[in-house]
């Protein structure tokens, strides 16, 4: 069964400061997706990041960045340079390719507060 | 325009009342989504439509009921709910289920008491 973990149920940083959420994940499959999802205070959960399992290339995108490590089944997700808006839950998804039913399967999710 | 909408924003009900919410996308996607969040949890899938056909049922209680019209509509039909029904309703939608590559894009939600 497929099953994502978010060790970290809260982090705490001061602005400016850099700050990784950690993401390991476990699936039979060879093919499936893993994304990142943000959820600020108003409830609406933010696309992030989608990356396929064949895909291990690193990614950055402004102060984002994602570490993509099948080895470790992990996908770690950095903010350089942390800003009070970046406070929010974060939850890693994975999603099973599969003929039919694309279900995705969240991690608990990590609460980033970001203090001025 | 990555836009899922939801109606009402808020929703307080008893338990007898009958309500529904309703939730649009104009970004042509084929797939849509009913997931539940309660407080401090994450999302959990409810239902999913496809091509306007129900496809995935989570084993969701019969008191709530999806209806799909048409491509760019999702309704979740409320009767009878119980007081730990009381949740975030997210809706989501994504170009196709096939395969399960498809991005879900989220609306705001319904925050739902249930009195």
């Amino acid at each position: 069964a497929q099953k994502v973990t978010q060790a970290q149920t809260e982090i705490s940083v001061v602005e400016k400061e850099d700050v990784t959420l950690d993401c390991v994940y476990e699936t039979r499959d060879t093919t499936y997706y893993l994304f990142w999802y943000k959820q600020p205070p108003s409830g609406e959960l933010v696309f992030l990041i989608r990356r396929n399992s064949f895909d291990e290339q690193n990614e950055i995108s402004g102060r984002y960045s994602w570490n993509f490590q099948k080895s470790t089944s992990s996908f770690n997700f950095t903010i350089t340079a942390s800003q009070v808006v970046d406070s929010a839950v974060y939850f890693c998804a994975l999603s099973e390719a599969r003929e039919y039913g694309n279900k995705l399967v969240f991690g608990a999710g990590t609460i980033l507060r970001v203090k001025s | 325009d990555t836009e899922v909408t939801q109606t009402p924003k808020h929703l307080v009900m008893g338990m007898t009342n009958k309500k529904s919410l309703k939730c649009e996308q104009h970004m042509g996607h084929r797939a849509m989504y009913w997931y539940k969040q309660k407080a401090k949890k994450p999302p959990e899938l409810m239902f999913v439509y496809s091509y306007e056909k129900l496809s995935i049922n989570e084993s969701v209680p019969s008191r709530f009921s999806p209806e799909c019209p048409n491509s760019s509509l999702l309704n979740l039909h409320l009767h009878a709910l119980q007081p730990e029904d009381s949740a975030l309703y997210l809706c989501a939608s994504s170009q196709t289920e096939a395969g399960g590559t498809d991005t879900q894009y989220f609306g705001p939600g319904t925050r739902l008491t249930v009195l």
